[in-house]
């Protein structure tokens, strides 16, 4: 039973337009989220994470929001550069936890 | 950056063999976690540790087993593959107060 979901396995974006992946979770008891970028055969590098006491992060040209009465949350990369062109991963935690669930991934490919 | 290391990084295996992956870490992390990644599944949760001789199972433990008997080294072994464990697996590290995981280049596993 997949509790953290990527439900668009793929996306194109133009470069130097917004790029918007979203991310869904069922278990209510997760606090804390984190974004995580996977070139192909490399590991996954982190990338952002936000706390369920703020609906907003933002580091440099990457912002993620959380909206925790829908259980969902999103990240945005403007402007998109094809350097950003990976698979990204969501991942959920319960704060006072240590085990980390993550989403399927989103393959995102930036135009040029 | 978690000085992560696996080995091997890739292997080819016949059904039926053992095989064990090892991951090394060079910052003392006191959690450590085996995640595989497969098509349309993302990133599971096999096995994790939290202290030397110290383990708990993840979502897909079954078929696999774990060992840590120095805080650097964290093993899993297969103690008889199927082709279904053809994945790409992947080492995670985390200190005892952080809440984000660093991971290692992976390992390709191929069980023909």
């Amino acid at each position: 039973d997949q509790q953290v979901k990527q439900n668009s396995p793929s996306l194109s974006v133009q470069e130097g337009r917004i790029s918007i992946l979203n991310c869904d979770y069922t278990n209510s008891m997760f606090d804390y989220f984190l974004w995580y970028k996977k070139y192909p055969a490399e590991g996954p590098t982190f990338l952002i994470s936000i706390s369920s006491i703020k609906d907003k992060n933002e580091d440099g040209r990457f912002t993620v929001f959380l909206n925790k009465s829908a259980k969902h949350l999103s990240l945005h990369i403007v402007p998109s550069q094809p350097g950003d062109s990976a698979v990204y991963f969501c991942a959920a935690k319960v704060n006072t936890g240590n085990q980390f669930y993550f989403g399927t991934g989103t393959s995102l490919t930036v135009i040029p | 950056d978690a000085g992560i290391t696996q080995s091997p990084r890739h292997k080819v295996t016949e059904t039926g063999t053992p095989v064990t992956l090892r991951c090394h870490q060079t910052e003392n992390h006191r959690y450590m976690y085996w995640y595989r990644q497969d098509p349309g599944h993302g990133l599971r949760l096999i096995h994790y540790s939290y202290g030397v001789k110290d383990t708990d199972k993840g979502e897909v433990s079954d078929g696999y087993s774990v060992s840590r008997s120095k805080t650097e080294d964290f093993l899993l072994t297969l103690e008889s593959a199927t082709s279904s464990q053809t994945s790409v697996y992947f080492c995670a590290t985390k200190d005892s107060s952080g809440n984000t995981i660093y991971f290692g280049e992976g390992s390709w596993l191929t069980v023909v």
